[in-house]
């Protein structure tokens, strides 16, 4: 099982949009609709941003949104905001046996 | 509000088993929607699911780790828990417990509800 592809960091300024790839295979993020994304500031525990590929739980800003692609899913934040800056997780389901896997992280600074 | 608390040993020397608990409050813990996970982070490293458990006792493991972890489930006390054996010091972490749902009625392989997380160090 390996860990899913994100690239280590994305930057924007106040205002702009961002968007964080999340690349896995058609065992994982391919094979289903079920790519959940995470923030996490530091010391906190993670946050559910997006589940599904592209739904947002109950109080999650409009300013997040999911898709995917293939084997690759995305996240854009827009309209950036200084308390967005974090780190970012994707996860996908991948098996009845094997539930998730997570992506290595982006961390998103806000200019 | 449900709520998720860690607790266990904070320094676990090599070669020992690691054991934490996560006691479920301000809910049940047999509810049939939801599995119950660990997930660990390494210090400044990502995130790494190990495993989750249903309230009937069904588990799910990270393939990478299946062979040293046992995760089961105390439905009288609405806990679950987690051990890991053998432990060196790549399993110094942090280590959360969370809610993990299991359907469409929910989050659907979201995890949604988190604890604070505790951290573990393995050191002699």
């Amino acid at each position: 099982q390996s860990a899913l592809t994100q690239p280590a960091s994305v930057s924007g300024s106040p205002g702009q949009s961002i968007t964080i790839s999340c690349t896995g295979t058609s065992s994982d993020v391919g094979g289903y609709n079920y790519v959940s994304w995470y923030q996490q500031h530091p010391g906190k525990a993670p946050k559910l941003m997006i589940y599904e590929v592209s739904n947002r739980p109950s109080g999650v800003s409009n300013r997040f949104s999911g898709s995917k692609s293939g084997n690759t899913a995305s996240l854009t934040i827009s309209g950036l905001q200084a308390e967005d800056e974090a780190d970012y997780y994707c996860s996908s389901y991948t098996s009845s046996s094997t539930l998730a896997v997570f992506g290595g992280g982006t961390k998103l600074t806000v200019l | 509000q449900l709520q998720l608390q860690e607790s266990g040993p904070g320094l676990v020397k090599p070669s020992e088993t690691l054991s934490l608990t996560c006691t479920v409050s301000g809910g049940s813990i047999s509810s049939s929607s939801y599995y119950w996970g660990w997930i660990r982070q390494p210090p400044g490293k990502g995130l790494e699911w190990i495993g989750s458990i249903y309230y009937s006792g069904s588990t799910y493991y990270n393939p990478s780790l299946k062979s040293r972890v046992t995760i089961s489930v105390d439905t009288s006390k609405n806990q679950f828990s987690l051990k890991l054996s053998s432990v060196t010091a790549a399993d110094t972490a942090v280590y959360y417990c969370a809610r993990h749902c299991s359907s469409t009625s929910c989050y659907t392989y979201g995890m949604d509800v988190w604890g604070q997380g505790t951290t573990v160090t393995v050191s002699s």
